[in-house]
């Protein structure tokens, strides 16, 4: 398995208190997103990044933002959170194509509730 | 802008029935399909992936199949078994700029013993 690690796993937050989801790879891959899955629409990318301090935005990045200052590590920050961002949320690490191994590996999750 | 359908939304099978789950997508531009499969408050674990240029890709008792043109992937399972019960995600990774992945929604598949 891919080494990327997702911390925390669950967490139960208050409405309008700022929440910050890490992710950890050990592979040394280029890209990383964030990804929510919601019923009925799937997982949707928030952010992704290409490399470190470079960042992008995905479909649905607004009340979020990321954070990348080293290769292993893609932050995820809801500001203020809302009941709307209670979901489940994946990383996903993925090489270059240059490398030619592009493959996309997921983490385990984390399910964020927001009351 | 790329969208990924999977059909049928939810399957069951009896034990031992092969089947064939579809995804197709709208943007033939793709550098990749990667088929997953999500297990209930699960992760996702990758089963196959298809580059561009290949039609498709086994593994085991699974067979992956991808028309770019017509802009279509299956997945075969073989001879179903109660273990295969799980959500099947298609994914296409995107060609151009920051090669982003776009998910359809999924099949749900129950296999009966």
């Amino acid at each position: 398995d891919a080494g990327i690690t997702q911390s925390p796993r669950h967490k139960v937050t208050e409405t309008g208190t700022p929440v910050t989801l890490r992710c950890h790879q050990t592979e040394n891959h280029r890209y990383m997103y964030w990804y929510r899955q919601d019923p009925g629409h799937g997982l949707r990318l928030i952010h992704y990044s290409y490399g470190v301090k470079d960042t992008d935005k995905g479909e649905v990045s607004d009340g979020y933002s990321v954070s990348r200052s080293k290769t292993e590590d893609f932050l995820l920050t809801l500001e203020s959170a809302t009941s709307s961002q209670t979901s489940v949320y994946f990383c996903a690490i993925s090489e270059s194509i240059a490398s030619m191994n592009t493959e996309a590996f997921f983490g385990q999750g984390t399910r964020l509730t927001v009351v | 802008k790329q969208e990924v359908t999977q059909i049928p939304a939810a399957l069951s099978v009896p034990e031992g029935e092969n089947l064939v789950l579809n995804c197709s997508f709208t943007d033939s531009a793709i550098y990749n399909l990667q088929w997953f499969r999500q297990d209930p408050g699960k992760g996702l674990t990758s089963l196959l992936l298809i580059q561009s240029s290949q039609r498709e890709q086994t593994s085991g008792r699974l067979n992956a199949s991808l028309d770019k043109s017509s802009g279509r992937s299956t997945l075969y399972i073989a001879a179903s078994q109660p273990g295969d019960s799980a959500t099947y995600l298609c994914a296409v990774r995107g060609s151009g700029g920051y090669q982003k992945v776009t998910f359809g929604i999924g099949t749900k598949l129950q296999v009966i013993p």
